[in-house]
């Protein structure tokens, strides 16, 4: 079975700790995103990457930044932690095309404290 | 405005009932439509795709796309409390790279 792995269900942090969130899909996709999602805002993209070293800003970038070293692995980082990056973070992939979409992780529930 | 719009809910149904979940898109160079459903603290999954305009039916589900009003829909039939969940419908146009979301509806299915 087709996966993408998050490597934390739950994480709880501190304010300015430096956080990171480590997603590994095994299907060879080029793509992969990060989105965050909160109660009534839904879906917000916050980095993806379509090749191995590369990376675009989605639509919230600020406060985080991304790692792309291998095709596999995609990891995002909270440089320093702030209560308002609390959230669920959700990792995607998808083939080149994103014909048949993306297929999500389980997502990280991330509390800053 | 967004590219595509949602109504979030929630939608309240008794079990059996015919459900009705919808979006509108604004981006006519769209080409891609899906529904994913995300039950609570998971990911959302693919639940549905489609290609440019029509329908196309998976068991109890179907999608339809009108491309000539913008409008995107998904049919769930005989519903099941195991249908409780958010239903989010997604496009994309030809040569795109992301999806774009609507915030999902919350669906409630009561035995």
């Amino acid at each position: 079975d087709v996966k993408v792995t998050q490597s934390s269900r739950y994480l709880v942090k501190r304010t300015g700790e430096k956080v990171f969130l480590e997603c590994v899909q095994d299907m060879d996709h080029e793509n992969m995103f990060w989105y965050r999602q909160d109660p009534g805002l839904g879906l917000r993209l916050i980095y993806f990457s379509y090749d191995v070293k590369m990376k675009e800003k989605g639509d919230i970038p600020e406060g985080y930044s991304v790692s792309r070293e291998k095709k596999e692995r995609f990891s995002l980082i909270l440089e320093s932690a702030s209560t308002n990056q609390t959230s669920m973070y959700l990792c995607a992939s998808g083939d080149t095309g994103l014909v048949y979409g993306y297929t999500f992780g389980s997502g990280t529930r991330l509390t800053v404290v | 405005q967004k590219e595509v719009e949602q109504d979030p809910g929630p939608l309240s149904v008794p079990e059996g009932a015919i459900v009705s979940l919808n979006c509108t898109y604004s981006n006519s160079a769209f080409q891609y439509f899906m529904w994913y459903r995300q039950y609570s603290r998971k990911g959302p999954e693919l639940l549905m795709y489609t290609y440019s305009s029509g329908n196309k039916e998976d068991g109890r589900f179907t999608a339809q796309v009108d491309k000539s009003s913008k409008y995107i829909s998904l049919f769930i039939r005989d519903s099941q409390p195991s249908d409780s969940a958010t239903y989010l419908c997604a496009s994309k146009g030809g040569n795109n790279r992301k999806l774009i979301w609507g915030l999902g509806t919350s669906l409630a299915v009561n035995p």
